[in-house]
């Protein structure tokens, strides 16, 4: 019964490659977000949907696309992936207030 | 500029004593703050929250407490257990779109 579900939770590929990072909610939120973690652990959102559509977008490199099918699903595809985007990727959800978040995906550039 | 900051990055408690853990915010304008607790290998679970128009909120052995006129925000733990070791960070939503401002983040060890 996971209400915010991320896939894969791994992800390691070279420098280049695209890749795309999985999100799905099952609490019925209108509203999702993509964050970025580094390795200090300093969270950063990067973008915010509401109803499939773009409401936030955070000065994040155009490499980054994210890609809301429905208002249960908000994806991001990187294109030429770079040392720098190694983090931890981590989605969430929100009605209101209070975010939810998906149990992260580590990606690592090699 | 906009800036969700905490005093001490790294916490040490023995076991059953209680924890707090301090947060610095700079935005006027928040009106809702929230603690999330991360656990290794996982996302940043809720923990607690509180509007702008409260200075104290309890829940089951955590307490928030909101200082406006300092803006600063604490989270209380009560009888800290093992369980708790996590990074703990507190976030302000400063009424942009839903946006929330996450704090630099304080790692609690709990020692047995």
């Amino acid at each position: 019964d996971t209400a915010v579900s991320q896939t894969p939770k791994y992800l390691v590929t070279q420098m280049g490659n695209d890749k795309s990072i999985k999100c799905e909610q099952n609490l019925g939120h209108d509203t999702m977000y993509w964050y970025k973690q580094d390795s200090k652990k300093f969270l950063k959102i990067m973008f915010s949907y509401n109803n499939k559509e773009l409401i936030i977008n955070e000065t994040v490199p155009n490499r980054f696309s994210p890609k809301s099918p429905d208002k249960a699903h908000l994806n991001l595809h990187i294109n030429s992936l770079e040392l720098g985007d190694s983090a931890v990727y981590f989605c969430a959800s929100t009605n209101f207030d209070t975010q939810y978040f998906g149990p992260g995906t580590r990606l690592t550039v090699l | 500029g906009e800036n969700v900051g905490l005093h001490l990055p790294t916490l040490s408690v023995q076991e059953g004593d209680n924890s707090i853990i301090n947060c610095a915010y700079s935005n006027s304008a928040s009106d809702y703050f929230i603690w999330y607790k991360q656990e290794s290998g996982k996302g940043p679970q809720f923990i607690i929250d509180i509007r702008s128009n409260m200075d104290k909120r309890q829940g089951q052995r955590v307490t928030v407490l909101l200082n406006k006129t300092v803006k600063h925000l604490s989270l209380q733990i009560a009888a800290t257990q093992p369980g708790d070791s996590a990074v703990y960070f507190c976030a302000e939503n400063n009424n942009q779109g839903g946006k929330l401002i996450f704090g630099q983040g304080t790692e609690l060890s709990v020692k047995p």
